[in-house]
Parts: C-alpha cells; structure tokens; sequence
C-alpha cells in the first residue's frame, strides 16, 4: 500500500498564478484534512472532509478551496497565489470509529515568487 | 488553539528513557490524548493514544494522570533517530481533525 501521497512534491509558482495540489490514499478512509507548515511552525489545518462530496473550513481556509469529488482523492487549490502561502502543505487521512492514528504525506513544498 | 502546554525543546542522552511532558487541564471527558512526532521535514508520524489507562506500544509508552490533567510520552531507550518534534494533541477519537500545537523539539545526544 502507498499510503498518502502527496503530487507535486516541490513546486515554485509566480503570484497570481493557480495550481491544484492532489492528495490520494488507499486505505479507503472517510476523513481527509489538509494542513500547512511555516517554518518554525506547528501544522495549521486549511480545510477538511468528512467524507466524498463535503468539505469544511479549518483555521486558516482563506485563499484555498478544496474538493472531494472521490473518496480517496482530496484537492487543495489556489486560485492566485500568494507569497504568503508559500509554506510546506501536508495532506492526512484517519478512518472511522476506533481510530489507529492518522496518516499523513511527505508534503508538497510550495514557493511563490 | 491548542489545549495543550508543552515544553519548547528538550534535551536527551542517547539510550537513557525520553520523557516528554503535556498538559491538557481543559481536557473533556470524551477527548482522547494522542503523540505525533515529525522528523525533521518529514510527514508527522502517529506514536501513540490513550483516554484514560496507561498505553505501551512497539515505540513509546503513554502516561495518564488519574484527573487527565497531564500525561507523559515515554521514549525507553532514545535513540538519534528519535530525534524530532513530538506533539500533543486532544480530540474525540476519529471524526474531529487534529489540531496542532508547537510540540516539543527532542534532541537525543550521543
């Protein structure tokens, strides 16, 4: 099993432009959250799902939309990029009911100029 | 914001257990105490949870204060690669995302 994965790994975009950040996983897990990371900084969380087709807004969800058209796929876009959301984005996924822990990806390490 | 209060950073010898300390005095009787750890950029790693009883697993043990105010994270026999920081957090179990702190960044000393 691959677990989370995270596509792109590195990106370096110009301000202004969009891009769409995918996260996928294979263990058939109902909840996906996606998180950034400054440096020097816990994980702050941006939006979640609870399950295909919802999304909710976590603590910082300005400038990012996401969607959960597929169960196992979570997208993270930004529609015009920022300097401010240069950062490293982690994506995780946790089951129902008694849970082990979540599983997150190596990130996506975004720099906008 | 976190409801949890960790140290800033610890220091560790190599081999000696690893205890980290948490508080968590605002902890509601369905929240759970979880540990992740993230070494160096990497991904952050699930270590252990527990509700009430103490918890031991394959890579640390977890503590519990009989009031749930606190709990400790026990790392055995610390090696260099437990170097990392090690968070705290506490949900209900399952359906609420993981809310992050700045945890406590571990060095273990050779």
């Amino acid at each position: 099993n691959a677990g989370v994965t995270q596509t792109p790994k590195f990106r370096v975009l110009k301000t202004g432009q969009s891009m769409t950040l995918l996260c996928a996983q294979d263990m058939n897990h109902e909840y996906m959250y996606w998180y950034r990371q400054d440096p020097g900084m816990g994980l702050r969380l941006i939006h979640y799902s609870v399950g295909e087709g919802t999304t909710a807004k976590g603590e910082v969800p300005d400038g990012y939309n996401v969607s959960r058209l597929k169960k196992q796929n979570f997208l993270l876009g930004l529609e015009s990029a920022a300097p401010s959301q240069t950062s490293v984005y982690f994506c995780a996924s946790t089951r129902t009911g008694p849970d082990p822990g979540a599983f997150f990806g190596q990130g996506t390490r975004l720099t906008v100029v | 914001d976190a409801k949890t209060t960790q140290p800033t950073s610890m220091d560790c010898a190599e081999g000696r257990a690893a205890n980290l300390p948490c508080n968590h005095s605002t902890i509601s009787g369905n929240e759970y105490v979880y540990w992740y750890r993230q070494i160096h950029s990497q991904g952050p790693q699930y270590i252990i949870h527990g509700l009430k009883n103490n918890e031991t697993n394959e890579m640390a043990s977890l503590i519990i204060t009989e009031d749930r105010k606190s709990s400790t994270l026990i790392l055995p026999h610390a090696t260099l690669r437990d170097t990392a920081v090690y968070y705290c957090i506490v949900r209900v179990s399952g359906n609420t995302p993981l809310v992050f702190g700045k945890g406590t960044r571990l060095s273990v000393i050779a």
